[in-house]
């Protein structure tokens, strides 16, 4: 089992519409969790680190299941530039600089 | 913000040749980062360092070295390189655990 795994997509989705990811995690001891976004042949770039309460940021919507061991995202009223690949991360037992990332999903707003 | 800059953003060398990618950062970060990026795969950890001349291996360290005698720059050297070692790598600098910042990227290909 990968330490981090995310379905690939591609998401296609209406400009408007809300989407939601799930990302889940193996191990129960990871205590930093993010999401960055990727846009095609770019370097990836920090969206928005997760907390245990679950936070928001304008349109985005963060949470996190220790329980069941994912992280979530939510993208409200989505836009024509949400299009991207979006990194899931989660670091690394006994380690806060070593991050574990996942393999990403495609998401494509469509007009 | 954090300016990381990868010395190039298209490569293109041979098999055996010695590659030097280079990467800087102007923010003071202790922590550096050599990631490469192959489709369908996550971000993997080549190399990393805290500090000035102290480096530790990542995940996938076989066939690459690294060099960190200044703060602000991190290298990472291919010995002698092989057509497996075509990717995008990636340049990382963090100053702490809320996330990283990374270089543009090179996409180096090995012929």
């Amino acid at each position: 089992r990968k330490e981090v795994e995310q379905d690939p997509g591609p998401f296609n989705v209406p400009e408007g519409a809300t989407v939601a990811f799930n990302c889940t995690y193996s191990n129960s001891a990871s205590q930093s969790f993010f999401w960055y976004r990727q846009d095609c042949r770019k370097e990836p770039k920090l969206l928005m680190s997760v907390y245990s309460s679950g936070n928001e940021d304008g349109r985005f919507t963060a949470q996190l299941n220790r329980a069941s061991q994912y992280i979530s995202l939510l993208i409200r009223d989505s836009k024509l530039s949400d299009s991207a690949t979006y990194l899931c991360v989660v670091n690394r037992q006994g380690s806060n600089y070593q991050l574990i990332w996942g393999a990403g999903t495609k998401l494509i707003i469509k007009p | 913000d954090v300016k990381v800059t990868q010395s190039s953003r298209y490569l293109v060398k041979r098999t055996g040749e010695k590659v030097f990618l280079e990467c800087v950062q102007d923010m003071d970060h202790e922590n550096m980062f050599w990631y490469r990026q192959d489709p369908g795969l996550g971000l993997r950890l080549i190399y990393f360092s805290y500090d000035v001349k102290m480096k530790e291996k990542g995940d996938i360290p076989e066939g690459y070295s690294v060099s960190r005698e200044k703060k602000e720059r991190f290298s990472l050297i291919l010995e002698s390189a092989s057509t497996n070692q075509t990717s995008m790598y990636l340049c990382a600098s963090s100053g702490g655990a809320t996330g990283f910042d990374f270089g543009s990227g090179t996409q180096l290909s090995v012929l």
